[in-house]
């Protein structure tokens, strides 16, 4: 089964700062994403990841950008905070496409804008 | 673009009693569809998924079949425990491609003995 790691678990941020969410996942995939869950919206897409240096936006990209430096790490980047981007946010890994598309995602990311 | 409509927010059961969730979507491909389970404090985890219309996935107990005809998924069980609380979601993917999944709302099961 995948590993997928997010640090930090927890995160006070300030409206205006920039924020970094990171994820790793030892399982040698290819793709990336990250999501955020609010209520009443169940868990939306931000951003994912074919691979090393590449990046892709989501569904929700605006306020987000992300990087990918390598196969294992995948980061989120809040460049300026906003208090409406608080929320809980997962990190997940797969496989290539295809019938075999599932996802493992990490334990999440509660982040809080003040 | 793909829709998944999960229109039960919250089911209580009590032990043993049989659970029906159910999701529609919309989609213009032939889609692989999945039921992921959210723990508290934790993150999503594959219960399932179902790659063919009218095929069954089974897990943990746990059903799921799709109807591509009415373009529904459900997901049962037949005697639900209360170790079985948690949040359902009915997601899916074009397998064709690398993105992500189009998530349901999900569904609070509360199951108490």
């Amino acid at each position: 089964e995948a590993a997928v790691t997010q640090s930090p678990r927890n995160k006070v941020a300030v409206t205006g700062g920039k924020v970094t969410l990171s994820c790793n996942q030892t399982n040698n995939h290819n793709n990336m994403y990250w999501y955020r869950q609010d209520t009443g919206h169940g868990l939306r897409l931000i951003h994912y990841s074919y691979g090393a240096g590449s990046t892709e936006k989501g569904d929700i990209p605006d306020g987000y950008k992300a990087s990918r430096p390598s196969q294992e790490n995948f980061s989120l980047i809040l460049e300026l905070a906003t208090p409406s981007q608080t929320s809980v946010y997962f990190c997940a890994s797969g496989d290539s496409w295809g019938s075999y598309a599932e996802q493992f995602f990490g334990p999440g990311t509660r982040l809080t804008v003040l | 673009g793909d829709s998944v409509t999960q229109k039960q927010g919250q089911v209580t059961l009590s032990e043993d009693d049989f659970l029906f969730i159910n999701c529609t979507y919309s989609t213009t491909t032939y889609p692989t569809l999945f039921w992921y389970v959210q723990y508290p404090g934790q993150g999503p985890q594959l219960l399932l998924k179902v790659t063919t219309a009218n095929n069954k996935g089974i897990s943990r107990g746990f059903e799921a079949t799709y109807d591509k005809g009415t373009t529904s998924f459900h997901l049962q069980k037949a005697s639900v425990q209360e170790s079985d609380s948690a949040v359902y979601f009915c997601a899916l993917v074009d397998p064709n491609y690398a993105q992500g999944l189009t998530f349901g709302l999900g569904t609070r099961v509360s199951v108490f003995p």
